[in-house]
Parts: C-alpha cells; sequence; structure tokens
C-alpha cells in the first residue's frame, strides 16, 4: 500500500473560520511533508516533520499551524485566512526525511478562502 | 541556489507523436533528478527518476538521462497516449542532509486523439 489519503478533497471556508485538514499513511513512514500549490505553479514547501517532530518550517505564517499527533497522521490548522491562502494543499511521506528516500504524494485538498 | 528550468508549455501533441520535454538544472554538488507526473484533480506521482550521472530512468514508456555534461534530464516518449496528458513536473534534490524537493515550474501536455 503506497498511498497517503487527505481529507477533506474541498473545503471552503471564511475568513473567520477555523478548520483542519488532514493527512494518513499507513506505510510505516517515519517523515510528513505539507506542501501548497497554487495553480499553474508548482508546489512550495511548506512543513516537515520527522518522527513526529517538527523538523522544517518554511517561514509560513502562524495562521496555519501543523500537528504530527502520532507517525501515521498529520494535520494542519487554519485560522483566519486570507483569499490569498485559496490553493491546493498537498501532503507526502517518505520512509525517512533524507535525500535517499522517495516521497509519496496525497491527491490534496483544495481549499478556496472567501 | 539550485534550479530547475523546464520548457514552457503548454505542449500539444497528436496521438502517437514523439514527446520531448526539456529540463535543465543548476546545483551544486551532485543532485538526483526527478520527472513527477499531475492527472487533473490530482497529487504528484513520481514518473521516474536518476540518482547519477548517465543513469537512465523509465517508467510507462517514459525515459530520461542525467547528463551531467549538459547539467539536463529531458523527459522523452516515443508514442504519446490520450490518457498521457497531464502536467509534468521536473524535480533535483541534493545528495546530503535533508535537502529538499527542488521542482521546475510544469509543463502542461494535452494529447488529442
Amino acid at each position: 500500500d503506497t498511498e497517503v489519503t487527505q481529507t477533506p478533497k474541498h473545503l471552503v471556508m471564511g475568513m473567520t473560520n477555523k478548520k483542519s485538514l488532514k493527512c494518513e499513511q499507513h506505510m510505516g513512514h517515519r517523515a510528513m511533508y505539507w506542501y501548497k500549490q497554487k495553480a499553474k505553479k508548482p508546489p512550495e514547501l511548506m512543513f516537515v516533520y520527522s518522527y513526529e517532530k517538527l523538523s522544517i518550517n518554511e517561514s509560513v505564517p502562524s495562521r496555519f499551524s501543523p500537528e504530527c499527533p502520532n507517525s501515521s497522521l498529520l494535520n494542519l490548522h487554519l485560522h483566519a485566512l486570507q483569499p490569498e491562502d485559496s490553493a491546493l494543499y498537498l501532503c507526502a511521506s517518505s520512509q525517512e526525511e533524507g535525500w535517499g528516500y522517495e516521497q509519496y504524494f496525497g491527491p490534496g485538498t483544495r481549499l478556496t478562502v472567501t | 541556489g539550485n534550479s530547475v528550468t523546464q520548457m514552457e508549455g503548454p505542449v500539444t501533441l497528436s496521438e502517437e507523436a514523439f514527446l520531448t520535454i526539456n529540463c535543465t538544472y543548476t546545483a551544486t554538488g551532485y543532485p538526483s533528478l526527478f520527472w513527477y507526473v499531475q492527472y487533473p484533480g490530482e497529487g504528484l506521482q513520481l514518473l521516474l527518476k536518476a540518482t547519477k550521472a548517465d543513469d537512465k530512468g523509465s517508467n510507462k514508456g517514459f525515459e530520461a538521462t542525467y547528463r551531467k555534461e549538459t547539467t539536463s534530464f529531458h523527459l522523452e516518449k516515443g508514442s504519446v497516449q490520450v490518457s498521457d496528458s497531464a502536467v509534468y513536473f521536473c524535480a533535483l534534490r541534493r545528495n546530503f542532509g535533508n535537502e529538499k524537493l527542488t521542482f521546475g515550474t510544469g509543463t502542461r501536455l494535452t494529447i488529442i486523439p
């Protein structure tokens, strides 16, 4: 099983809402990633978790708050977002964080902020 | 810093045509090189990869050869199908530490019957 699942598939939220994105993998991977992809652009790395600890934060605004409650699950909590945060949010996982490990991507959550 | 340059799209081809999508890179050291494909409404899938010079990655009829002398990793397929319509991203990752993937801007490919 090489599947990364993400829920919800689509999300529409207002600028005052609080919502969460969820990502799950059961491949025993110890590294998990959040990427943001704007239309017609490549994915941009936001956060990396390794062994359930935050390893990389690419200077992401605090209105995005990641959480890794266990090795299979990665959440992204959203609060007070702006319309420019509308994008496809992709989760990925790899066996370890290092360079030699392939990243497996989920299908993404398409977020619209109104 | 690291960078990846892909040919501008969109690219439109007829079914069974030969495909080339150009990719060149700039990086210090010896990176691993990747092609990812993103079908409409989906996440990214690793299509193929090469980890050192002169390696050829191949999958589903697609091929790419790691050319260190020209810093290139061009994607080719001999006969494309309608189902190959997607966005293709070239990417690199340097081979040490916790280096992140650096993506090109993507090339949208449309195959018409």
